[in-house]
């Protein structure tokens, strides 16, 4: 079973679209987060979900808003997509604990591409 | 503001050697350093990770090496093996597993090992 999904793996769509990613992971972990990964590779932090409250919002355009049906899931939704949104996004979840190994889980990512 | 700095870009290492990668940090605050592993169209994965009271921490091949009035930590990599080719980012965050803030990534650098 895999551990955080996400759907699509590919989204591709026009400039001015609404569009939304979904997440759900089944390990039981209580924050869930979004990153974004440019073309260079480069991953950065967008949100992050603990139990159904935003905890972080980064400099991200008010188009993008995370939203937490349930604790299993984080979807995100962008509004009046633009081309600088075309990026690889990921979701993670990590649960409860301190030690080293409470890691975050990565979802196998959504290819977004704006024309 | 780039908190995280991570060399080199790219690296190329003969099958058998040792593979080095550096990070640097400036936020005082951080408690809490994994390394991440990614493949190709997949999504990163926790190496290994260490917390700033040890200096060193080992997992078979892979050793981290933990500065911390320096504020640098780096990856080593033993006996370096072809599949070990893929990109590698390093991380920081003020709790383990990146707490409510997720985790601040370096730049990756991108690991060829050459048979």
């Amino acid at each position: 079973d895999t551990a955080v999904s996400q759907t699509p793996k590919y989204l591709v769509t026009q400039m001015g679209n609404d569009k939304s990613i979904k997440c759900e992971q089944n390990l039981g972990h209580d924050t869930m987060y979004w990153y974004k990964q440019d073309s260079k590779k480069f991953l950065k932090i967008m949100f992050s979900y603990n139990n159904k409250e935003l905890i972080i919002n980064e400099t991200v355009p008010n188009r993008f808003s995370p939203k937490s049906p349930d604790k299993a899931h984080l979807n995100l939704h962008i509004n009046s997509l633009e081309l600088g949104d075309s990026a690889v996004y990921f979701c993670a979840s990590r649960g409860t604990g301190t030690g080293v190994r409470n890691e975050q889980f990565f979802g196998p990512g959504t290819r977004l591409t704006v024309l | 503001q780039q908190q995280v700095k991570q060399s080199p870009q790219s690296l190329i290492v003969q099958k058998g050697g040792i593979s080095i990668i550096n990070c640097a940090y400036e936020n005082t605050a951080f408690d809490y350093f994994p390394w991440y592993q990614q493949f190709p169209g997949k999504g990163p994965a926790l190496l290994i990770a260490i917390r700033p009271d040890v200096s060193e921490k080992k997992e078979g091949r892979f050793t981290i090496s933990f500065n911390k009035s320096a504020k640098q930590f780096s990856l080593h990599i033993m006996d370096s093996q072809p599949g070990d080719s893929a990109t590698y980012f390093c991380a920081a965050s003020k709790s383990a597993g990146g707490g409510a803030d997720g985790l601040t990534f370096g730049k990756g650098t991108h690991l060829i090992i050459q048979p």
